[in-house]
């Protein structure tokens, strides 16, 4: 079965500054990969994922995350942050129909 | 276009009380329907999942239990309400073909128990 490991529970950083939010999957057979923010009580949505194809996934908002199978990771980046861009951050792995989510990362921009 | 909705949007239960949200859906026919809780600073948990009408799989135990009375409805109910309930419960679907199972949630309800 599949698993989903987000490596940071939270990340701090300043306004305009890059930011990276990491992800590392586990899975026995070909996967599809997702990232959603989570606003404060909000529902999740959908920022991008990766099916198939280019491993450089462009999402809403100015994210974009590179599928990577060696290194069995699915990394979120953004240049420049907003402080709009504060939220839980989820990375999640779907195969064969099954569909598991990570523990989630904090995003917190500060001016 | 597809649209989910869960109601109430914030719920205040006394403990030992029943309880019961509704989500539907808007915008398609014979979705998969889930639920998850998120308690306080924690991640989501996947409570239940539907494939149809009838059929609910757990994939907790504990006191909550799930219903899909018609296609696009999914009901989350309790007997007797415990204070480890209290929580963000997320209701959402994903279509039945394609393997990748992308789901779309929610808006969610807070529910706290006192």
């Amino acid at each position: 079965a599949q698993s989903v490991t987000q490596l940071d529970s939270q990340v701090p950083v300043f306004e305009e500054a890059p930011v990276e939010l990491r992800c590392n999957y586990s899975s026995s057979v070909s996967v599809y990969l997702f990232w959603y923010v989570q606003y404060p009580n909000q529902g999740l949505q959908l920022l991008l994922k990766y099916l198939s194809g280019s491993t450089l996934v462009k999402g809403i908002n100015g994210f974009e995350a590179e599928f990577n199978k060696s290194q069995t990771s699915f990394h979120l980046r953004k240049p420049s942050v907003h402080i709009s861009d504060t939220a839980e951050y989820f990375c999640a792995v779907s195969d064969q129909g099954d569909m598991r989510f990570g523990a989630g990362t904090r995003l917190t921009v500060k001016p | 276009s597809q649209t989910i909705h869960q109601w109430p949007a914030t719920l205040v239960q006394p403990v030992g009380s029943p309880l019961s949200l509704e989500c539907t859906v808007e915008g398609t026919s014979n979705p998969n329907l889930y639920w998850y809780r998120q308690a306080a600073g924690r991640g989501l948990q996947l409570l239940f999942y539907s494939v149809g009408i009838g059929q609910i799989s757990s994939e907790v135990p504990q006191n909550l239990s799930a219903s899909r009375p018609q296609d696009r409805q999914f009901i989350l109910s309790s007997k007797k309400l415990l204070l480890s309930d209290s929580g963000f419960y997320l209701c959402a679907w994903s279509w039945t073909s394609g393997s990748y199972n992308e789901q779309f949630f929610g808006p969610g309800t807070r529910l706290t128990v006192l």
